[in-house]
């Protein structure tokens, strides 16, 4: 089944603890993207990448990291969490090749910062 | 980009069909109409989308007015797991070129299916 895997679904941490959360898609999708949402702000994007080895900032970078070194992989990493990266983040591919802005999403990561 | 106005929220009947507007008038040319809906906490998931002629698929039905001033998102026959937020996008095509082409996720319509 053509999916986007997230892992964990759900995570609670604590302040400046160093996490990671795993994004991997099986449709050899070139675009890949995160996401997080929060209450009255909606989606917002955080880092996206056209390609392996290509990622740019999105809306909302600060406190993130990502890293594409596999086509099927694009990790979310925060260094040093803060109470104000609680929130459902959501990773995202895209075939580039098809013209169509199709975005296939995650079931979510509901992460809470303590 | 387009900007899109949808109502904040909508009630339907199960089993009935469910008819969400959108008004997009300052859609460009070159400018498809996205549908996608997100059922609560769950990834937003596609649908639908168009340039000009109607649409429909296995999910639903896209009609866009001649002047591709509005279009009106169709599910035939509702049923309570299609409660959900809709959202109507304007984006253009994705070319094989080097940009983002973010879809931006407005406020949407939050359609209730009640029994």
């Amino acid at each position: 089944e053509a999916q986007v895997t997230q892992n964990p679904r759900y995570l609670i941490t604590v302040t400046g603890k160093k996490l990671t959360v795993t994004c991997s898609q099986n449709m050899n999708h070139e675009y890949m993207s995160w996401y997080r949402q929060d209450p009255g702000l909606g989606l917002r994007q955080i880092y996206y990448s056209m390609n392996v080895e290509v990622t740019d900032k999105g809306d909302v970078p600060e406190g993130y990291k990502v890293s594409r070194k596999e086509k099927r992989n694009f990790p979310l990493i925060l260094e040093s969490p803060s109470p104000n990266q609680t929130s459902l983040y959501f990773c995202a591919s895209r075939d580039r090749a098809s013209g169509a802005n199709v975005l296939t999403f995650g079931a979510g990561s509901r992460l809470t910062v303590l | 980009d387009a900007k899109t106005t949808q109502p904040t929220s909508m009630d339907c009947a199960e089993g009935r069909a469910a008819n969400l507007p959108c008004n997009h008038s300052t859609i460009s040319g070159n400018e498809y109409v996205y549908w996608y809906r997100q059922i609560h906490s769950q990834g937003p998931q596609y649908i639908i989308h168009g340039l000009k002629n109607n649409e429909t698929n296995e999910m639903a039905s896209l009609i866009i007015t001649e002047d591709r001033k509005s279009s009106t998102l169709i599910l035939p026959h509702a049923t309570l797991r299609d409660t959900a937020v809709y959202y109507c996008i304007v984006r253009p095509p994705v070319n094989s070129g080097g940009s983002n082409y973010k879809l931006t996720f407005g406020k949407g319509t939050l359609l209730t299916v009640n029994p």
